[in-house]
């Protein structure tokens, strides 16, 4: 089976800082990966699909980058309103996986 | 506009059956297929399967094979999650959600949430 694996499991970054987080797929899943943002106590969200293609209505400030097995999704200027926990997703096939899920604080 | 509507927040004890449902409105239903995803108490997402609006085939997470049943109704554009036997474990936040497509599966739409507690 194919796993996703996010680093790092949490981070702390000042407001402005430029933000990274990788997501990691143990086999080659070509671009056939989401970015998802859950703000606490909130529903999930659709950030990122195809591994680069920013859904309507999100940030210009994100962006998804990668192919293959390594992707990252960045933040270039973080904002309080970014508070959340970011989540990876594999889709090539209907047997999809979630990474283990990025928390980002404001220091 | 697109719309995941979940039923209500649910006590149960543990032996129990439930079945929770997701309506949808805004997308032609049967073009697309509903995922559900967990969410334990301070726990990341997981996720639990598919099921197909048009006939309601179905894809389990491993994890979740067996445990559960997926279903649809097309003629009222609702999408279920059963249990025949809750157990405490199944104490969880679960979301519906619609895919990019027929055949993109990222999801794309999310329901509100149904909270289910399971407790003797």
């Amino acid at each position: 089976d194919i796993q996703m694996t996010q680093s790092p499991s949490s981070l702390s970054a000042s407001v402005g800082d430029r933000v990274t987080i990788t997501c990691r797929a143990s086999q080659d899943i070509s671009n056939f990966l989401a970015w998802y943002q859950q703000k606490p106590g909130r529903v999930p969200k659709l950030l990122i699909y195809a591994a680069s293609t920013l859904q309507s209505g999100v940030p210009s400030r994100f962006s998804g980058s990668g192919s293959g097995t390594d992707f990252t999704l960045t933040i270039s200027s973080l904002q309080p309103e970014d508070v959340a926990t970011y989540y990876c997703q594999k889709y090539n096939s209907a047997l999809l996986i979630f990474g283990g899920g990025t928390k980002v604080e404001i220091k | 506009e697109v719309q995941l509507v979940q039923s209500g927040a649910e006590v149960k004890k543990p032996g129990e059956s439930l079945k929770i449902s997701c309506k949808a409105s805004g997308f032609t239903f049967t073009n697309y297929w509903i995922g559900w995803v967990r969410q334990m108490p301070g726990k990341g997402l997981e996720w639990m399967g598919l099921v197909y609006g048009g006939d309601s085939d179905s894809r389990y997470s491993p994890s979740f094979q067996g445990q559960v049943t997926m279903s649809a109704d097309k003629s009222i554009r609702t999408a279920y999650l059963q249990w025949n036997s809750l157990r405490a474990s199944d104490t969880a936040m679960y979301y519906c959600a619609v895919t990019g497509s027929a055949w993109q599966y990222y999801l794309d739409y999310w329901g509100q949430g149904t909270q289910v507690t399971v407790s003797s």
